[in-house]
């Protein structure tokens, strides 16, 4: 597609659950990211490949998060024992190249709602 | 501690008037600050980014400004409409290898006709 696509665009998740969100970013983008936005709030960082290189992941709240894109295109974020606090939209972001002073692409994002 | 901050009280115009935003950063060092759109329900869009060396960029009805003594960037929207209406959000990026953005909380912007 033209642009980065998400799924699914909605998740509902029972506390403790493992959930697993995709992320299909642009063809022949090398950077991809990962951020977290909570309601009313900027997107934060959570993790960055280049390729398929995982090269930051100092946003990651805890060790059940974790980030993968082993062909260097399609990447998941998953969570492990899903809490409450991890409500949010999950947004994935590309870039065509590495290094700074591009512009991200963002998806639409995938709301996340633990109960 | 290490701040942006964006006009938390959402911003209400009417249209065809210039509505401005502000950002304002603390103990931050950027290369570059960019601004994005962002739509209910939807993810950023990218509008402009501004090197730090750079006091001001256009694009058609936009106007950015970077004043790295003031630690401030103003947003302007000249002849606004009322589908200009979104919530904006700056970034700021780091001089590093990575191109990680870091936003403040938004601006809604709200123009009425």
């Amino acid at each position: 597609g033209a642009g980065v696509s998400q799924s699914p665009r909605y998740k509902v998740a029972k506390r403790g659950q493992d959930v697993a969100l995709r992320c299909d970013p642009i063809s022949g983008h090398v950077s991809l990211f990962w951020y977290q936005q909570a309601l009313g709030q900027g997107p934060e960082f959570l993790t960055y490949f280049q390729n398929e290189a995982q090269l930051d992941k100092s946003g990651l709240p805890s060790d059940r998060f974790f980030a993968e894109r082993p062909e260097g295109s399609v990447s998941t974020l998953k969570i492990q024992r899903t809490q409450q606090e991890d409500s949010a939209v999950y947004l994935c972001a590309s870039s065509p190249i590495a290094g700074v002073n591009t512009e991200a692409f963002f998806g639409q994002g995938t709301r996340l709602t633990v109960v | 501690s290490q701040k942006i901050e964006q006009n938390s009280e959402a911003l209400n115009i009417q249209e065809g008037k210039t509505a401005t935003l502000t950002c304002n950063y603390t103990n931050y060092s950027p290369a570059y600050l960019q601004w994005y759109r962002q739509d209910p329900g939807r993810g950023p869009v990218f509008l402009l980014l501004i090197r730090e060396n750079e006091k001001e960029k256009r694009k058609e009805r936009l106007k950015v400004t970077f004043d790295t003594t003031l630690k401030q960037s103003l947003f302007h929207i000249t002849a606004s409409q009322p589908p200009d209406s979104a919530t904006y959000l700056c970034a700021l990026q780091m001089n590093t290898g990575f191109q990680k953005l870091v936003f403040g909380t938004g601006t809604r912007l709200l123009v009425s006709p």
